[in-house]
């Protein structure tokens, strides 16, 4: 069972405003994902990091940035929403190896509208 | 990086084996082939990996060809929870992609009671 959170689960919120997305997962897991999805498409990778002070841009250019001080702790920040931020937010953390087989684990995600 | 190519949807019924394709035949020989599912309204789970041979877990089995051009995830016995979109992925930990998953549009899955 894996045990990665989300908060929070919805939000509904007026242009302009800042908002911070949480993500903490208790596996101790080095690596953690953003990823970002409109409803029926393809999920996109916009950040990951390796580990504590590690944060990547992934494949999808975003607006948002996210910061790692904790292990555990993973937030995404909107510093101004707009409306074509409307989407669902997931994320993801595994273990860091450099083999293949690594799994990942997927929070239930953050869907976000914003008006 | 390599990809893959999968059936946009498939039905299936209830309780009836369900064979899942997907073709990638640009596969490198240190891709791992991973499959994982979207159940709706929830974050996509893992569901197998595997590189060569085929693999069996308790969620399904992995059948995978031998030029590795294809593969196969077989679900046993079909239930109504197994309704979800299924995505094939090539990763490659030592490739361009700093071995992280890239997620196509996978195969919707329906299963009919």
């Amino acid at each position: 069972e894996a045990d990665i959170y989300q908060t929070p689960r919805y939000l509904v919120i007026g242009t302009g405003k800042k908002i911070t997305l949480e993500c903490s997962q208790t596996m101790g897991h080095d690596k953690m994902y953003w990823y970002q999805q409109d409803p029926g498409m393809e999920l996109h990778l916009i950040h990951y990091s390796y580990g504590v002070n590690s944060t990547e841009k992934g494949d999808l250019s975003s607006e948002s940035t996210v910061s790692r001080i904790r292990t555990e702790h993973f937030p995404l920040t909107l510093e101004s929403a707009r409306p074509s931020h409307t989407s669902q937010y997931l994320c993801a953390s595994s273990e860091l190896v450099t083999s293949g087989g690594d799994t990942q684990y997927f929070g239930p995600g953050t869907r976000l509208t914003v008006l | 990086d390599a990809k893959t190519t999968q059936p946009n949807s498939m039905e299936s019924n209830e309780e009836e084996p369900v064979h899942l394709p997907c073709n990638h035949s640009t596969i490198s020989g240190t891709d791992y082939i991973h499959w994982y599912r979207q159940l709706p309204s929830q974050g996509p789970e893992y569901v197998i990996h595997g590189l060569t041979s085929n693999v069996n877990n308790r969620m399904a089995s992995l059948a995978i060809a031998e030029d590795r051009k294809s593969s196969t995830l077989i679900l046993h016995r079909a239930t109504l929870r197994d309704a979800a979109v299924y995505y094939c992925i090539l990763r490659d930990p030592y490739g361009g992609s700093q071995g992280n998953l890239i997620f196509g549009k996978g195969t919707k899955l329906s299963v009919k009671p």
